[in-house]
């Protein structure tokens, strides 16, 4: 059974540029959170994903987008990159929207850097 | 979401056992504890969680007051493989599935 996979796993990109990145959820799972982690500090909420619809989001601008297809798996879009945005990139997958108390499993995150 | 408070940092050595001790004072009736692990390069993974008292399973327990304003994971017999950031989160059951990240715990675990 395959746990979450993200694609790819190292991206190297310029200020100004856009990126997309990709996620496939737990084999069973149909909801989709994404995060951001710099360096040092801990994970923060980006979006969620459930039903093709973005349910939740976090303190992100606008220029962070997303979404989730038939088959569950994700994309996150970066547009107008900024050297601030250089960060591990998670995704996370559960079962709908239950909440904390259902556990929620991450992928190995995509490593961005933005020169 | 209730917010959290962890160590920075702990060091350990091998065989013994840890115990990482997390402050939650405003906690809501309704919020969960939910402790992961996080390897460098890697996504967080989860351990353990609990609603009230103890809390055990293959990995480590848990150990939540009567007053649930803290916790404590509990890892035993640690190795060098135990190295690695360890998050507490609280969260609402009914607030979806987003977690709330604080800087988490540093565990360095030495021969």
């Amino acid at each position: 059974d395959a746990g979450v996979t993200q694609s790819p796993t190292h991206l190297i990109k310029t200020r100004g540029q856009q990126v997309t990145l990709r996620c496939s959820p737990k084999s069973g799972h149909d909801t989709v959170s994404w995060y951001q982690q710099a360096l040092g500090q801990g994970p923060q909420f980006i979006f969620q994903y459930y039903e093709e619809e973005e349910r939740q989001r976090g303190n992100f601008p606008d220029r962070f987008s997303g979404h989730q297809f038939p088959n569950y798996s994700s994309e996150l879009n970066v547009n107008a990159l900024l050297l601030g945005d250089s960060a591990l990139y998670l995704c996370a997958s559960s079962r709908g929207l239950a909440g904390v108390q259902e556990t929620q499993y991450f992928g190995p995150g995509t490593r961005l850097l933005v020169l | 979401l209730a917010k959290t408070t962890q160590p920075i940092s702990m060091d350990s050595y091998e065989g013994q056992e840890v115990n990482i001790t997390c402050s939650h004072n405003n906690i809501a009736t309704n919020d969960y504890i939910t402790w992961y692990q996080q390897f460098p390069s890697q996504g967080p993974r989860f351990i353990i969680q609990g609603y009230k008292t103890k809390v055990t399973n293959e990995v480590a327990s848990l150990f939540i007051p009567a007053d649930r304003k803290s916790s404590t994971l509990s890892l035993p017999r640690v190795s060098l493989s135990d190295t690695a950031v360890y998050y507490c989160l609280v969260g609402d059951p009914g607030g979806g599935n987003k977690l709330t990240f604080g800087t988490g715990t540093q565990l360095k675990v030495e021969l």
